[in-house]
């Protein structure tokens, strides 16, 4: 079955920098590579999504690269602001994993953004 | 629209109790998912339901049982707890197609004493 593997686990950044969550998985045929951020005693949310059909994506200051030959993606947070620290985790999603549709995560990644 | 909504929020356990969590979506979602959440090892699935009437194993489904009888709900029984039980608990729920988005319920956060 799939399995994600997401470093580093923790990443300290200043104001203004940017900051980069690598992740590889495991099953070549997993197709959807969502990005969830958890912040302290909430619900992980969605922030950015990447299809295998497409290399990269970005939203305003995030953006999401994949690289399936290598099958490893990452997420780039630019510019970044004390709001973006939080946990962040990657997770791999295979459609035809024994039939059933199962969406796998890494182990996260606690960003902390220092004024 | 209310999402997922997970029940209880908090609850505290002795060994060998029983307990029931019950996840609940409006959304009409097909899939169901059960993950815990322990420091440094991220979600876990636990249990998944791709539809009314099935269940499938996750990655660590020993020591839970689950029902789906209902479309909207997800349950997760624990028949006799355990320390290793203690964890936060997120119910998750999203439509059948392979890319799109899980929605989370807020979490149950169980500790077995």
């Amino acid at each position: 079955g799939e399995n994600v593997e997401q470093h580093p686990s923790t990443l300290s950044v200043q104001e203004g920098d940017s900051a980069v969550i690598k992740c590889t998985y495991s099953d070549s045929a997993s197709n959807y590579f969502p990005w969830y951020k958890q912040e302290l005693g909430k619900r992980p949310q969605l922030i950015i999504d990447i299809r295998s059909n497409v290399g990269e994506k970005k939203d305003q200051r995030i953006a999401v690269t994949l690289n399936k030959t290598a099958k490893h993606f990452s997420l780039h947070i630019t510019e970044t602001q004390p709001e973006d620290s939080a946990v962040y985790f990657c997770a791999g999603r295979n459609p035809f994993s024994g039939g059933y549709n199962k969406l796998i995560f890494g182990a996260g990644t606690r960003l902390a953004v220092h004024p | 629209n209310a999402g997922v909504t997970q029940t209880p929020k908090f609850r505290v356990l002795k060994t060998g109790q029983s307990m029931t969590l019950l996840c609940a979506q409006d959304m009409n979602h097909e899939y169901m998912y059960w993950y815990r959440q322990d420091p440094g090892m991220g979600l876990r699935l636990i249990h998944y339901s791709v539809g009314e009437g099935t269940t499938a194993k996750g990655e660590v489904p020993d020591g839970y049982n689950v029902s789906r009888l209902k479309k909207q709900n997800f349950l997760l029984g624990l028949e006799s707890a355990a320390p290793s039980q203690t964890s936060v608990y997120f119910c998750a729920s999203s439509y059948a197609s392979s890319n799109t988005e899980a929605f989370f319920g807020q979490g149950t956060r169980l500790t077995v004493v």
